[in-house]
């Protein structure tokens, strides 16, 4: 099993700083089937990054993903008041198919 | 439009069983891999269960295998979760997302809540 280990657990900022957001895979994720969620409370996730880097339809261009192997990174450039939720990382190419713990990104 | 609805979840006794069920629309479901995740209350995402577009290929968390059974009618455009043997750890909201190769789990359901207790 592939444990997926996020960092930092919460992130407190402020609107218009940037996030970096850590996802550490236990072993190296399958051709970059790694995937970023956003959740806000009482709503179901929402894909933001998949293949590693590639941003799925409708997401703003201030989310990037970056990482290969074991590393895999989620930055958004410049918090706006609605990306304020919480961050999961999964990886989907083999199972289990493993969510990491998640990051909550809290305002400052 | 593009809509995952799932249905079935409720108040169950702990040894008890329930079924969800995930009703697709607005796109070729026969086309998608789809999986049922969950989430208990406070809790972080837990996948439980893969089925590829066929149904030929499955997996199942070790914490449900055993107990819980997936399966989709491609023809009704749904997905199903048979869940047996009910524990309280199994309490939480569970979700049908849909995925197509590299792309990820893009669409979601809204949930439904599986409360397993006495």
């Amino acid at each position: 099993e592939i444990v997926l280990t996020q960092s930092p657990g919460t992130l407190s900022l402020s609107p218009g700083e940037r996030a970096t957001l850590s996802c550490r895979a236990s072993q190296s994720v399958s051709s970059s089937y790694l995937a970023w969620y956003q959740q806000k409370p009482g709503q179901a996730p929402r894909l933001l990054i998949y293949g590693a880097s590639s941003r799925a339809t409708g997401i703003p261009d201030r989310f990037s993903g970056s990482g290969s192997g074991t590393d895999f990174t989620l930055t958004i450039s410049r918090l706006e008041p609605e990306d304020f939720a919480v961050y999961y990382c999964q990886q989907y190419g083999s199972s289990p198919m493993t969510f990491g713990q998640g990051t909550k990104v809290e305002i400052k | 439009q593009v809509q995952l609805v799932e249905s079935g979840g409720g108040l169950v006794k702990p040894g008890g069983s329930l079924r969800l069920s995930c009703a697709a629309s607005g796109f070729t479901f026969s086309d998608y891999y789809m999986s049922w995740i969950r989430q208990a209350p406070g809790k972080g995402l837990e996948w439980v269960s893969y089925i590829s577009s066929s149904g030929s290929t499955i997996y199942y968390a070790d914490s449900v295998k055993g107990r819980f059974t997936i399966s989709r009618d491609n023809a009704k455009n749904s997905l199903y979760l048979q869940m047996n043997s009910l524990r309280a750890e199994d309490t939480a909201v569970y979700y049908c997302a849909r995925g197509k190769g590299l792309y990820g789990f893009d669409i979601w359901g809204q949930g439904t809540m599986v409360t397993v207790s006495s």
